[in-house]
């Protein structure tokens, strides 16, 4: 079983959507977690970090399950430039190891 | 955020050649270097752990001879990769972790082997 699993999609939606992500992992020694974002041929971008209580920045709300191991990206009035790669993280005590899931591709359509 | 800089952006090489990507944190000190490999469709993975003056930490399945890493000052780490050969290709990106524990990447080398 892969340490972070995601629904490779693509998620096609038109603008304005909402859209969600998932993503599990196994390990439940897991301590931070990490939504990234990837555009095609290009590095990852720190999208925003997930907490247990939940956080939103903007359009963008990530929530944090511990008990099922479970972490969601909630997208709402979707762009364009939106489109891209969502990249599930986490990390272990340390902070020193990234693993990444294989992420989600999101197209955004007019 | 900080600034990570990788040199080449894209590198074609014939098989059995040796190829070195440099890392480098621009405006910050990285003790701490990561290099990672990322295959069409597939997610980055981790290769190795780079830490400034000591040997770098291998993941389980990288072969640390053909994967040279060097960290040899706070803002350079380079990666060789030996006797390249065409499953070599891929996409190779460094990132480095600043003092708040955050790591940024660099923008990645596109290797292909002929």
């Amino acid at each position: 079983r892969k340490e972070v699993e995601q629904d490779p999609g693509p998620f096609n939606v038109p603008e304005g959507a909402t859209v969600a992500f998932n993503c599990t992992y196994s390990n439940s020694a897991s301590q931070s977690f990490f939504w990234y974002r990837q555009d095609c041929r290009k590095e990852p971008k720190l999208l925003m970090s997930v907490y247990s209580s939940g956080n939103e920045d903007g359009r963008f709300t990530a929530q944090l399950n511990r008990a099922s191991q479970y972490i969601s990206l909630l997208i709402r009035d979707s762009k364009l430039s939106d489109s891209a790669t969502y990249l599930c993280v986490v990390t272990f005590t340390g902070f020193q190891k990234l693993v990444f899931g294989t992420g989600t591709r999101l197209l955004v359509s007019p | 955020g900080a600034v990570v800089s990788q040199h080449p952006s894209r590198v074609i090489c014939k098989s059995g050649t040796s190829v070195k990507i440099e890392c480098r944190s621009l405006d910050f000190q990285a003790t701490t270097m990561f290099w990672y490999r990322q295959f069409p469709k597939q997610s980055l993975m981790l290769m190795a752990t780079s830490n400034e003056g000591s040997k770098a930490t291998y993941e389980q399945g990288v072969e640390k001879d053909k994967f040279l890493i060097n960290h040899a000052s706070l803002t350079l780490s380079t990666l060789t990769v030996t006797s390249a050969h065409p499953e070599d290709s891929s996409f190779y990106i460094c990132s480095a972790r600043d003092g708040s524990n955050e790591q940024f990447f660099g923008p990645g080398t596109r290797l292909t082997v002929l």
